[in-house]
């Protein structure tokens, strides 16, 4: 495709369920990154994947939240027990190995009740 | 630590002002990115720009102009004679050179709304 591609685009889940989201990337880039946008907020930073190296997992808020990448294909997020304040838009982005810039994905609006 | 602060919570201005969003940023790296994206109401965010640390000329692009300064850690962006389709969040971002994964550390985002 042309540009990344998340899905699902909304997704609405009671407190403690476990949710996935999948992201896919623009083709040919080597480097995912996930974010996370609360209401009125910037983005954070999630996760980091390049190529086969170890991921940068830094940016992940607690151990319920894990994320896994292929090679340079797609990447799944995973939210473990879902809690409320999980509630905002995942965002995905994706990047040319020696680029700097990243372009993001429509992203997943999650809702936790 | 780095930082972006964007003071500017919402800006309205009519069609056809001219409007600066301010930026401005901390970090310790010497070589370091900035950006600015917009965000439309569709939500997806799109690149405007890339200003590299050692790179201080200011840039200008249709109706839009970036005026990067390091003496005020500011990174300033203008859209001059505004449309009604400039109405969006834009947020600037800063990456250091120094963090392997080259992740963006966002502002909180100025909403402008241009009014018809």
């Amino acid at each position: 495709g042309a540009g990344v591609s998340q899905s699902p685009s909304n997704k609405v889940t009671e407190k403690g369920k476990d949710v996935e989201l999948r992201c896919d990337p623009i083709s040919g880039h080597t480097a995912l990154y996930w974010y996370r946008q609360r209401l009125g907020q910037g983005l954070e930073f999630l996760i980091y994947f390049q190529g086969n190296s170890a991921p940068d997992k830094s940016g992940l808020p607690s151990d319920r939240f894990s994320a896994e990448r292929t090679g340079e294909s797609v990447s799944t997020l995973t939210i473990q027990r879902t809690q409320q304040e999980d509630s905002a838009v995942y965002l995905c982005a994706s990047k040319a190995g020696l680029a700097y810039e990243q372009y993001f994905g429509p992203g997943t609006r999650l809702t936790v009740t | 630590a780095q930082k972006v602060t964007q003071a500017q919570t919402e800006i309205s201005v009519v069609e056809k002002e001219d409007v600066t969003l301010d930026c401005v940023y901390e970090t310790r790296d010497t070589t370091y990115y900035l950006f600015w994206y917009k965000q439309p109401p569709s939500g997806e965010l799109v690149f405007l720009i890339r200003r590299n640390s050692f790179d201080e000329q200011n840039e200008i692009s249709g109706r839009y102009s970036w005026n990067f300064q390091k003496s005020t850690s500011s990174f300033n962006f203008t859209i001059t004679a505004s449309q009604v389709v400039d109405s969006a969040v834009y947020f600037c971002a800063l990456s250091e050179a120094r963090i392997r994964a080259n992740n963006l550390f966002f502002g909180t985002g100025t909403r402008l709304t241009v009014i018809p």
